[in-house]
């Protein structure tokens, strides 16, 4: 057990809908990510937040947004889903804002089905 | 920019071989990281190790070894006397220090061992 928590485990749902997909990070961690796993990218790093404040951004659609709340918990909202968007959404966390400040550690994902 | 390659995508060993998965990564910072993951049938990513580019050590952890090569960008990783729990895919990842996005990793594309009995 990493620590990390995600929420839900699985979805099914249809094209053109919105799902909210939430973090909790180990406690103590202030960095949460969010990455993608999906048969065509492969693990791919979306968006990170220290602390409350976006911290980089990497192959995150625009119809994607994500926000890290006063209590450090995270949500990645995804919007407007299409078939491709069909993945095993990671949430991780750290101690610090970079990768000499600790390990990164993964929650179990929550896999995204559309339809 | 910073890639790496894992060219096995998949192994098959049989119980008690060792088995040695490979990792090439490129990047042009002096100061990075290096890790390994673990993917199961379950799914989650279970953390392995983390090197940093001025440690060329080689490391053990029980039936797990780690050689670090930086003249040939390597990162390899050794299981000895493989058991069927070793089964899963296992990915190689970097992360250069020098980037704003701190721990942001650039994974493999992974490596499915299956071990049999």
């Amino acid at each position: 057990d990493s620590g990390v928590t995600q929420t839900p485990k699985h979805l099914i749902t249809a094209t053109g809908q919105r799902v909210t997909l939430r973090c909790s990070p180990r406690s103590g961690d202030l960095s949460v990510y969010w990455y993608q796993q999906s048969l065509d990218q492969g693990l791919q790093f979306l968006i990170q937040y220290y602390n409350g404040e976006e911290r980089a951004k990497g192959n995150i659609l625009e119809r994607f947004s994500a926000q890290q709340f006063p209590d450090l918990h995270s949500e990645l909202n995804l919007s407007s889903l299409e078939l491709g968007d069909s993945a095993l959404y990671f949430c991780a966390s750290s101690v610090g804002p970079g990768t000499n400040t600790g390990e990164l550690f993964f929650g179990e994902g929550s896999r995204l089905t559309v339809l | 920019a910073q890639k790496v390659t894992q060219a096995q995508t998949e192994i098959s060993v049989v119980e008690k071989e060792d088995v040695t998965l490979d990792c090439v990564y490129e990047t042009r910072d002096t100061t990075y990281y290096l890790f390994w993951y673990k993917q199961p049938p379950s799914g989650e990513l279970v953390f392995l190790i983390r090197r940093n580019s001025f440690d060329e050590q080689n490391e053990i952890s029980g039936r797990y070894s780690w050689n670090f090569q930086k003249s040939t960008s390597s990162f390899n990783f050794t299981i000895t006397a493989s058991q069927v729990v070793d089964s899963a895919v296992y990915f190689c990842a970097l992360s250069e220090k020098n980037n704003n996005a701190g721990n942001m990793l650039t994974f493999g594309g992974g490596t499915r061992l299956m071990v049999k009995p």
